[in-house]
């Protein structure tokens, strides 16, 4: 069976300093990989997508960057942090070309910029 | 407009009680729609997925989707405590990849 695995669950950051966020998928192949960010009140904001190893797409500009150097691996950086940048960031997957199916979504990182 | 809409609560019932939780949207091409379910701290977990008009029900859920009125219901009966959660309202068209998300209810059900 397909999994999703996002780590860290809690970061706590100075301003200024980088971010490394990674999440990887077990179980599938070449699967479409989202970065979103919650808000309290504000619902989902789409940051990132990736439909294939090193094609990403950026719905948002902002002070982060998304990479994928594996197939099943999707990173989320940031050189320097802002206050701006907290919030809940949540990695999903779909099944290529079928995300109108629904998204798996990994436990989520809680990223508290201080 | 955004192309979803949702009452973001907080909505609070007693135990054992009906609960009705809404979207309405723009687009008439969404065709697909679901309703996830986000525990605090945690990521959403799908919980009812439909096609195009109709009901579908799993146990204590109901899914409805009028879409003449562009409007999708989430019934929950007999509301346990462990109900309690924030639910948000997906949807999407046919031959597309991107889902368009609901901001959220979050629901407590009171023991």
């Amino acid at each position: 069976s397909q999994t999703i695995h996002q780590w860290p669950a809690t970061l706590v950051q100075p301003v200024g300093s980088p971010l490394s966020l990674e999440c990887t998928v077990e179980g599938t192949s070449n699967p479409n990989l989202y970065w979103y960010r919650q808000a309290a009140g504000r619902g989902l904001q789409l940051l990132f997508y990736s439909v294939g190893i090193g094609q990403i797409s950026s719905e948002v500009p902002q002070n982060l960057s998304a990479s994928r150097p594996q197939d099943r691996q999707f990173i989320l950086s940031s050189k320097k942090l802002l206050l701006s940048d907290s919030g809940f960031y949540l990695c999903a997957w779909s099944v290529p070309r079928q995300g109108r199916y629904g998204y798996t979504f990994g436990s989520g990182t809680r990223l508290t910029v201080v | 407009q955004k192309e979803v809409e949702q009452d973001p609560g907080p909505l609070s019932v007693p135990e054992g009680a009906i609960v009705s939780l809404n979207c309405t949207y723009s687009n008439s091409a969404f065709q697909y729609f679901m309703w996830y379910r986000q525990y605090s701290r945690k990521g959403p977990e799908l919980l009812m997925y439909t096609y195009s008009s109709g009901n579908k029900e799993d146990g204590r859920f109901t899914a409805q989707v009028d879409k003449s009125s562009k409007y999708i219901s989430l019934f929950i009966r007999d509301s346990q405590p462990s109900d309690s959660a924030t639910y948000l309202c997906a949807m999407s068209q046919t031959g597309a990849n991107n889902l368009f998300f609901g901001t959220g209810t979050r629901l407590t059900v009171i023991p």
